[in-house]
């Protein structure tokens, strides 16, 4: 399977500032030309939320302060300016190879 | 608009088997494979399986054969799945989500299905 390194595990920023998430797998989601690396918020009590899907599309209804890049075995989620409902947990996801596998999640706080 | 709706929570004794639903609304059903992720403190998110309700086509992460078992009823729009033998470690949150395509993540989900497995 792959895995899928997250940090930081915790981070606090503070409002308008950015807040930036790392993800890392263990072998490349690269498969034919796309990323297949999509983001999740989760707030306490609430199933998970698309963020982005294939590295750095936004998904419908998701503020353009969410975005995401990267490529093959590295990819980043951003946040920028941070606002206070942002406050959550944070997944990455692979879908290159099955099974499908979720990194551990990264805490946004406020600083 | 697309919804997800599960079945409440459910309190289980070891050993025992239980079935939880997921009944979908605001788009074509049988059209669009049915994920299952649990969800553990600790332990974060696995992908349990899917199912494709037009055809009933399954598909299992290997680590669940044997626990898992997914059906379709395209009459009612409702995904169902069965665990079985049911330890404490099963005790969990269970999550449907709908995946437009399989480039794609998982962009509509359930509310979640607390099982609590307990003697």
């Amino acid at each position: 399977d792959i895995v899928l390194t997250q940090s930081p595990a915790s981070l606090a920023v503070s409002l308008g500032q950015r807040a930036t998430i790392s993800c890392r797998a263990s072998e490349s989601v690269d498969s034919y030309g796309n990323s297949f690396m999509h983001w999740y918020q989760q707030k306490p009590g609430q199933p998970p939320k698309l963020l982005i899907y294939r590295a750095s599309n936004l998904e419908s209804g998701i503020p353009a302060r969410f975005s995401g890049s990267g490529s093959r075995t590295d990819f980043t989620l951003t946040i920028n300016p941070v606002e206070a409902d942002d406050v959550a947990t944070y997944y990455c996801q692979q879908s290159n190879e099955d099974p499908p596998t979720f990194g551990a999640g990264t805490k946004l706080e406020l600083k | 608009q697309v919804q997800l709706q599960q079945s409440g929570a459910e309190l289980m004794k070891p050993g025992a088997s239980v079935k939880i639903s997921c009944k979908a609304t605001g788009y074509t059903f049988s059209s669009y494979w049915i994920e299952w992720v649990k969800q553990r403190p600790g332990h974060g998110l696995e992908w349990i399986g899917e199912i494709l309700p037009g055809s009933g086509s399954t598909n299992y992460n290997e680590k669940f054969k044997g626990k898992a078992t997914f059906t379709a009823d395209t009459s009612s729009n409702t995904a169902y799945m069965q665990l079985s033998s049911l330890t404490s470690e099963d005790s969990a949150v269970y999550y449907c989500a709908r995946i437009p395509t399989a480039t794609y993540g998982f962009d509509y989900w359930g509310q979640g299905t607390t099982l609590t497995v307990s003697s």
